[in-house]
Order: structure tokens, then sequence, then C-alpha cells
């Protein structure tokens, strides 16, 4: 069974620009995460959906985080502008039922370097 | 956001040692998990606990539940060089689906 995947791996843009970050879930999985992990840092939920619906997006910075999950199987998290503070590894993971949240499966992460 | 404790924050000891780890939390939690996330990876469930007390083992790797529910720990007994990596805890609390992390313990084999 194919995991989790995500492009690019790494990303290096300045202060000011847009970026936009792609996963594709294991096949079948209906709930979707992004995790911002900073250097040193455990994972930070940013947005979670279920099927193609957010179910929470409480720790998104809405003025210029983004995410979609149009089909409700592959994600996008954009990123615009981008600020210094945003150098992060940005994690994807799937799960196949929201309820069992130790079901996470992660992507190898997009490295996120902004200067 | 919250992050959980953990502690220590890296250790360094040599192949065949045990090691231990812990994670503190001011919340109470009724899910704890331990991750083990190598260079370049995201992190791979390693032990998962579901009840105040549980003792489980996945391997030379066994984690326990504290009994206040404010806290979990890891061991590893007899460590090999692919142990390296950083640890998280993370905690689930009732009726909330979000996963709270730890902020890892880094764990390095000196030959």
């Amino acid at each position: 069974e194919a995991g989790v995947a995500q492009s690019p791996r790494y990303k290096i843009i300045e202060k000011r620009q847009s970026v936009a970050f792609w996963c594709n879930p294991i096949s079948g999985h209906a709930t979707l995460y992004w995790y911002q992990q900073i250097l040193g840092q455990g994972p930070k939920l940013l947005i979670q959906f279920q099927n193609n619906g957010v179910v929470d997006d409480s720790q998104l910075p809405k003025d210029r985080f983004s995410a979609e999950r149009l089909k409700g199987v592959d994600s996008t998290l954009k990123i615009q502008p981008a600020k210094l503070e945003d150098s992060a590894v940005y994690l994807c993971a799937s799960s196949p039922d929201r309820a069992r949240t130790d079901t996470q499966y992660f992507g190898p992460g997009t490295r996120l370097t902004v200067l | 956001g919250q992050q959980l404790n953990q502690s220590p924050q890296s250790m360094f000891i040599q192949e065949g040692e045990d090691v231990s780890m812990n994670c503190t939390s001011s919340s109470i939690f009724n899910t704890w998990l331990w991750y083990k996330q190598e260079p370049g990876e995201g992190p791979v469930l390693l032990i998962a606990l579901y009840k105040a007390g549980e003792l489980t083992s996945n391997g030379r790797l066994t984690a326990q539940f504290g009994i206040t529910r404010k806290d979990s720990f890891l061991n590893i007994s007899a460590s090999i060089p692919s142990d390296v990596g950083i640890y998280f805890c993370a905690g689930r609390r009732f009726g909330n689906e979000k996963l709270t992390f730890g902020t890892g313990t880094r764990l390095t084999i000196i030959p």
C-alpha cells in the first residue's frame, strides 16, 4: 500500500512570496491533516479535513494560510504572503477514520525555508 | 498552542544501554501515543495507550499510561543503532479529536 505522498520535498522562497504544497493521502482515507513542525518542536495541527469538509482549522493563520481538498482526495496548502516565521516542515497525514486519531499516517513532509 | 513537556530533551547513550523518557501535561488525556521521527521523514507510530495504568510493549519498547492521566513513559531496552531519532509523545483529550504533541526527545547512540 502506497503511503502519504507530498511534494515538493523542499522549497526555498523569499518573504512575501507565495508557496503551495500538495498532499495525496493513502487511498480510501477520508480524514486528512496538515501539520506545521518548527525546528525543535513537535507537529502542530493546522487544519483537519473529513472528505472535502473542514473539521478543525482553529490554528490555521487564515490571513495568510489557506487549504482545500475539493474532491475529498488530494489537498493543497497555500501560504500567501510568506513570513520568515513560516520556515518549518509541513507534514500531511491521513487516517481512515476520524474517530481513531491514533491511525494517522504521516507523509515525509515539505521543508520550507523563507529568506 | 500547547505542547506537552518531554524529558530529557536529548540523550547520548552507548549501544546496549536502556533508555527512559517521559511526557507530562497539566491536562488530563484519555489517549497517549508515542512516535519516532527520523531525519527527512514524518513521525511513525510506535505504541498507543488507551487506559490509565496500561502498560504496552512493542518489541524492545515499552510504554505506560500514567495513572494520573497526565503523564506517560517510554522505555527502550538494549538500544541499537537504528533506535536513533526523535521520539515524540502525543495526547488526545476526551471529546477532542486533535492530537497535542510533545517537544521531543532526541536519542543519539555513541559508537
